[in-house]
């Protein structure tokens, strides 16, 4: 499967950790998204990249959120000190240059509980 | 604001039956327009977008800029249409509706 894959898909950790998730975009799309998604809702934005560069970031990224893209491939989402409304699936995507005209292919999702 | 709404959280059909999901939108300026469709146990994956005007899986949506929506139908509703439907516009990002549940009950 040449698409989107995020590691890892399930996470369980206690409230005040450290979580990290990563996010392999398909290989020659420079455009990279985060998105987060709780139980009846839809997808939220969070954040993107275009290349190495953070060009967007929502105010739902608070500081305890920092997502990397450090060589414009691979990109990282941490959260420090998770709090129980962290709980939620967070999915990753990539698209080639911008989304118009182009499709945007999402990843499986990594779900996280906070406990 | 830029913003997406689907009326209906859940929607129910019978097989054969046409299928309607409602979709409406605020933005300024030209907008793209899709709709996403989540299966179970699948990843969200693109429907159809408005300028493409084609049928995918026999689902269409026309946009209409006088009433800003983009409402999803299909004649003859199936069992294997039971999924998630997201409406979704786009700038330089995806922004999506609340999603519609579509059962189809056979």
């Amino acid at each position: 499967d040449t698409g989107v894959s995020q590691d890892p898909r399930h996470k369980i950790t206690k409230r005040g950790q450290n979580v990290t998730f990563r996010c392999d975009p398909i290989s020659e799309h420079n455009r990279l998204y985060w998105y987060r998604q709780t139980l009846g809702q839809g997808p939220e934005f969070l954040t993107y990249f275009q290349n190495e560069a953070q060009l967007e970031k929502s105010r739902l990224l608070s500081d305890r959120f920092s997502a990397e893209r450090p060589k414009g491939s691979f990109s990282t989402l941490e959260i420090q000190r998770t709090e129980q409304g962290d709980s939620a699936m967070y999915l990753c995507a990539s698209s080639s240059h911008g989304i118009r005209g182009n499709t945007i292919y999402f990843g499986e999702g990594s779900w996280l509980t906070v406990v | 604001a830029q913003r997406v709404t689907q009326p209906e959280k859940l929607l129910s059909v019978f097989k054969g039956a046409p299928v309607e999901l409602k979709c409406n939108y605020s933005y300024s300026g030209s907008p793209e327009l899709f709709w996403y469709v989540q299966y179970s146990r699948q990843r969200l994956q693109l429907l159809l977008r408005h300028i493409s005007r084609e049928s995918i899986k026999g689902f269409t949506a026309d946009l209409n800029k006088g009433e800003t929506s983009f409402h999803l139908k299909k004649p003859f509703a199936q069992e294997e249409d039971s999924a998630m439907y997201y409406c979704a516009l786009t700038n330089d990002k995806v922004i999506f509706g609340p999603g519609t549940s579509l059962s189809v009950i056979p």
